[in-house]
């Protein structure tokens, strides 16, 4: 099972700041979090990661709650080529184990 | 141009009869996999590898195999095909074992 939690769906004006969330109550001190997008049927995309600071980059911002429990990723101003699936991820950075992807929350930008 | 390319594209099949889907690096990544995509399931792993001859079972390996002799190419198996291995494929790269991966474009596998 994944060890995140999304919602299934979310709308957006164009233009606005888009925020998803993301649940991940089970995370442990030395687990990452991930983000992805995939648009239509092309090979997913990352986005960001963090440990435990805010971290931005030319795409998005990520913010990790201090508990680590949850996080959001912003779209600062999001534009219809923003319309895609969001996957949040939780993972050890380098440790022999499964990468669960889940199922994402479907972004759409309102025109 | 950096990138992860998957062979072929689109690919038609009869049961039972082995197909190999290639997947190529030129990143020098050492961490690679494999994904099946199917409506409603998302994305879910199959194989990785960590590096040259190490592979491990993802989430759901039963009927493919995987290889890894060579740093760049990754190909993935199916000695038997079923209908039930019906779905879109992605191989994926990176440095580490999780992030930053890069996909491939996907492969779209039908069998009947």
């Amino acid at each position: 099972d994944a060890k995140t939690t999304q919602p299934t769906s979310m709308d957006c004006a164009e233009g606005r700041a888009a925020n998803l969330p993301c649940n991940h109550s089970t995370i442990s001190g030395n687990e990452y979090v991930y983000w992805y997008r995939q648009i239509h049927s092309q090979g997913p995309q990352y986005i960001i990661h963090g440990l435990k600071n805010n971290e931005t980059n030319e795409m998005a911002s990520l913010i990790i709650t201090e508990d680590r429990k949850s996080s959001t990723l912003i779209l600062p101003h999001a534009t219809l080529r923003d319309t895609a699936v969001y996957y949040c991820i939780v993972s050890f950075f380098n440790r022999d184990d499964k990468i669960i992807f889940g199922k994402g929350t479907r972004l759409h930008i309102l025109p | 141009e950096a990138q992860v390319t998957q062979n072929p594209r689109y690919l038609i099949t009869v049961t039972g009869k082995k197909l190999t889907v290639t997947c190529s690096q030129n990143m020098n990544h050492e961490y690679m996999s494999w994904y099946r995509q199917d409506p409603g399931l998302g994305l879910r792993q199959i194989y990785y590898s960590m590096n040259v001859e190490v592979t491990d079972k993802g989430d759901v390996p039963e009927g493919y195999k995987v290889s890894r002799k060579e740093k760049r190419n990754f190909p993935l198996i199916l000695e038997s095909p079923s209908p039930n291995q019906t779905s879109l494929y992605f191989c994926a790269s990176s440095l580490t074992r999780v992030g930053e991966q890069y996909f491939g474009p996907g492969t779209r596998l039908t069998v009947t």
